[in-house]
């Protein structure tokens, strides 16, 4: 998707390792999020940011943390992986925190992590 | 606890037919509400939202209809075509500067031939 960029796409892990996710935007937007989406849930937020280095919790925080050192990059990282942590991720950014602006949310890719 | 209750879960449509997904909520705070869709692969892009000033909005094939007494919007695909196959989200926030979009659950829409 124009502007954000998730890496990997595609990831298979080993239950108790740790694994960072990233997401990279080139629109210079202030607002950063991440979400996993599973089935008969939806989308759930994992955490999110408001600028650099700082950083607030979402619904679904437990298992997971985040850094962001510099205004594009925004990393989900989980410390010791879990069979409960298979899910798809998405990063998303906005210019403001309620998606009134523009394309709203503008989310990635996404990136499939699945945890053996 | 679920702020915004979305139905059906899955829905299949016949091509040409009317596709109707809703959505209730229980916050009456809340004063904006977009509907985002997703394709195979891809993440969610907003697709047109409304605000609880207007009872309904259209934009093109895509209509949402909005009942604030009773507390539910819904989103209306007249003349449905196998394009629009994708998962549909409703989302609501309330007014202030700290408040986020919170979603729905989902509805996988799938329109046949």
């Amino acid at each position: 998707d124009a502007g954000i960029t998730q890496s990997p796409r595609h990831k298979v892990t080993e239950t108790g390792t740790p694994v960072t996710l990233r997401c990279h935007q080139t629109e210079n937007h202030r607002y950063m999020y991440w979400y996993r989406q599973d089935p008969g849930h939806g989308l759930r937020l994992i955490h999110y940011s408001y600028g650099v280095k700082d950083t607030d919790k979402g619904e679904v925080s437990d298992g997971y943390s985040v850094s962001r050192s510099k205004t594009e990059d925004f990393l989900l990282t989980l410390e010791s992986a879990t069979s409960s942590q298979t899910s798809v991720y998405f990063c998303a950014i906005s210019e403001d925190r309620r998606g009134l602006l523009k394309d709203g949310y503008t989310f990635g890719s996404g990136t499939r992590l699945t945890v053996v | 606890q679920q702020q915004v209750k979305q139905s059906p879960q899955s829905l299949i449509v016949q091509k040409g037919g009317i596709s109707i997904i809703n959505c209730a909520y229980e916050n009456t705070a809340f004063d904006y509400f977009p509907w985002y869709q997703q394709f195979p692969g891809k993440g969610p892009a907003l697709l047109i939202a409304i605000r609880p000033d207007v009872s309904e909005k259209k934009e093109g094939r895509f209509t949402i209809s909005f009942n604030k007494s009773a507390k539910q919007f819904s989103l209306h695909i007249m003349d449905s075509q196998p394009g629009d196959s994708a998962t549909y989200f409703c989302a609501a926030s309330p007014p202030g500067t700290a408040s986020k979009l919170t979603f729905g659950t989902g509805t996988r829409l799938q329109v046949t031939l």
